[in-house]
């Protein structure tokens, strides 16, 4: 009864691949975002989707694409992964009812390592 | 722009002992606040949030927050810290005034509270 889940859980990989990270929740949210957080724990927010559509999109390369199939779903796309890409990505959700007090419930992380 | 800021990198606290965990914010408008933990390898969980109403907010494990809008601070409380809270505290804001759904919340880079036995 996970309620924001992300696999894999661990991801290890070569400089100049292509890699996908997939998160799904069971809350029945309608809002789902992507967060970098780095070696030094600064936590960034990258995307939002609200509804399938994307709201927030904060200065990230390219090679960073999100994909949202429905409502529960929100996965992580990046292609030709760098050195600098090494960092834990967390997904995560909310509620953006009409009063917009939504508090966020995190995925456990997806450690991502490029050699 | 909104922003958030937690002056202190580490907090060190002797069990039993109460704990503050500091943060101050900046928005243009009233915000919404936030306080939530990480522990090791663990993502981040919801403790309290202000958005209206009494100025104290209680939350999970005993925490609880003061919003304070004259010195824009929102700090992290516990009267008798534990081990177990031994983690990293993060504040976050969101500005009220956006459409919700495209309002960021901004996180502080965090606070490293350890609890000695």
């Amino acid at each position: 009864d996970t309620a924001v889940s992300q696999t894999p859980k661990y991801l290890v990989t070569q400089m100049g691949n292509d890699k996908s990270i997939k998160c799904e929740q069971n809350l029945g949210h309608d809002t789902m975002y992507w967060y970098k957080q780095d070696s030094k724990k600064f936590l960034k927010i990258m995307f939002s989707y609200n509804n399938k559509e994307l709201i927030i999109n904060e200065t990230v390369p390219n090679r960073f694409s999100p994909k949202s199939p429905d409502k529960a779903h929100l996965n992580l796309h990046i292609n030709s992964l760098e050195l600098g890409d090494s960092a834990v990505y967390f997904c995560a959700s909310g509620l953006t009812s009409g009063r917009g007090t939504d508090t966020q419930y995190f995925g456990p992380g997806t450690r991502l390592t490029v050699l | 722009a909104q922003s958030v800021a937690q002056p202190e990198d580490q907090v060190n606290v002797a069990e039993g002992n109460p704990l503050t965990v500091k943060c101050t914010y900046s928005v243009s408008g009233n915000p919404y606040l936030f306080w939530y933990v990480q522990y090791p390898n663990r993502g981040l969980q919801f403790l309290l949030k202000y958005i209206t109403g009494d100025n104290l907010v209680k939350g999970s494990y005993g925490f609880e927050a003061e919003f304070n809008k004259s010195q824009t601070s929102f700090h992290l409380k516990k009267p008798s810290a534990l081990v177990s809270d031994s983690a990293l505290y993060f504040c976050a804001v969101r500005d009220r005034e956006r459409r919700s759904s495209a309002s960021k919340i901004i996180f502080g880079s965090g606070t490293r509270l350890s609890i000695r036995p």
